[in-house]
């Protein structure tokens, strides 16, 4: 089945307490991309990528890293978590960045509580 | 600056009512532009895509790029439609969501 998974699901976790968000597609798709959804704000890009080693901030990047070693998977790293980063975290993936090609599956999500 | 605008964070209609939800967007070069929808609980799905030009679920969108807006529409809600919608231009690398409507079709 095609899909986009994210790993662990729910997190509560400490401020300070370096942590990672996996993220797989099983699609080959090229685009990848985390996004963090608050109430009121809507969904927020952090960061995206266009293809393995490739990667570029969204629009909200502080606070948080990424990698593309291989092209299924695109981690969200927090290094020192603080509670500002208490969220609802989705990773989606896309063939490709335009054009017809630009719909986005997302993951189920990751809730972030950071006491 | 990419910019998108969903006026209202909730809309309110009764069941049988037509349904507007409300994009504009501030966009350089030519986006395509994407509505996706998150029911209660579950992940983001796209719902259409303005190159398709498809209905889905009786939903339909027109893109305006004179008012560079693209309204979502149907015109009988059903209650199975209450869910959060967002609007998204797609057309670079960097992607910019709406803040989103929350839709709430009263039975």
């Amino acid at each position: 089945e095609a899909q986009v998974t994210q790993n662990p699901r729910y997190l509560i976790t400490v401020t300070g307490k370096k942590l990672t968000v996996t993220c797989s597609q099983n699609m080959n798709h090229e685009y990848m991309s985390w996004y963090r959804q608050d109430p009121g704000l809507g969904l927020r890009q952090i960061y995206y990528s266009m293809n393995v080693e490739v990667t570029d901030k969204g629009d909200v990047p502080e606070g948080y890293k990424v990698s593309r070693k291989e092209k299924r998977n695109f981690p969200l790293i927090l290094e020192s978590p603080s509670p500002n980063q208490t969220s609802l975290y989705f990773c989606a993936s896309s063939p490709q960045a335009s054009g017809s090609g630009g719909e986005q599956f997302f993951g189920p999500g990751t809730r972030l509580t950071v006491l | 600056a990419q910019r998108v605008t969903q006026p209202e964070k909730l809309l309110s209609v009764f069941k049988g009512a037509p349904v507007e939800l409300k994009c504009n967007y501030s966009y350089s070069g030519s986006p395509e532009l994407f509505w996706y929808v998150q029911y209660s609980r579950q992940r983001l799905q796209l719902l259409l895509r303005h190159i398709s030009r498809e209905s889905i679920k009786g939903f339909t969108a027109d893109l305006n790029k004179g008012e560079t807006s693209f309204h979502l529409k149907k015109p009988f809600a059903q209650e199975e439609d209450s869910a959060m919608y967002y609007c998204a231009p797609f057309g670079c690398q960097k992607v910019t969501f709406g803040t989103g409507t929350k839709l709430q079709v009263i039975p």
